[in-house]
């Protein structure tokens, strides 16, 4: 069965400080991985997302998420936060007719 | 193009009442997903339909849901009789085909009382 795991409940960054959430996921085969961020009231948006190729991938906002496979994991990175990046992060794998969330990252962003 | 376009945002209701979400995809997308979100369960995947047929209604909770995709441009989500522990935020997504990223609604925040 296909899991997914973020160990950061919460994080807080200060404004202008470098961001790195994990995810690892559990997947019988090449995953479909993404990263989508939701805002208070809102829907999720997705930032990016990992099919195959260069396992570097440069999402919307300045985000980037790199996909380790021998470590299961699918970090999102982004090298200087803005107050505006305050969000829920959810990392997900799978098909989108199969896919499964993490259980979120809640960022909040000091000034 | 307007995304992914639910109705009504916000819905309240008394036990036993009949709810009803609805959801318009974006134009050309095959494929529609009906998701709920609660604190406890995180995000779950409902049903999913392609090209309009339901193909995977697993994840819906019990017979007291029902969802229908009468044509490529409207879904609908009942629930009847409601409980107040459907309490959640419900989201429509859709995708161009089945195993491409899901463009989500803003979602249909549901308080049963």
């Amino acid at each position: 069965a296909q899991s997914v795991t973020q160990p950061d409940i919460h994080i807080t960054v200060s404004e202008g400080a470098s961001l790195e959430l994990r995810c690892n996921y559990s997947y019988g085969a090449t995953p479909y991985l993404f990263w989508y961020v939701q805002s208070p009231g809102q829907g999720l948006q997705l930032l990016l997302k990992y099919f195959s190729g260069d396992t570097l991938v440069q999402g919307i906002k300045g985000f980037e998420a790199e996909f380790k496979r021998s470590q299961s994991s699918f970090n999102l990175r982004k090298p200087s936060v803005h107050w505006s990046d305050a969000a829920e992060y959810f990392c997900a794998v799978g098909h989108p007719s199969k896919l499964t969330f993490g259980t979120g990252t809640r960022l909040q962003v000091t000034l | 193009d307007a995304g992914v376009i639910q109705s009504p945002r916000h819905e309240v209701t008394e036990m036993g009442q009949e709810v009803t979400l609805r959801c318009k995809p974006i134009s050309g997308h095959n494929s529609l997903f009906w998701y709920r979100q609660t604190m406890m369960r995180g995000l779950e995947l409902l049903i999913y339909f392609n090209n309009n047929v339901p193909i995977d209604d697993s994840g819906m909770p019990e017979d007291r849901f029902s969802a229908k995709m009468p044509n490529a441009s409207f879904s609908t989500l009942k629930i009847q009789p409601s409980e107040p522990r459907d309490s959640a935020v419900y989201f429509c997504a859709s995708s161009p085909q089945v195993n491409t990223e899901a463009f989500f609604g803003q979602g249909t925040r549901l308080t049963v009382v």
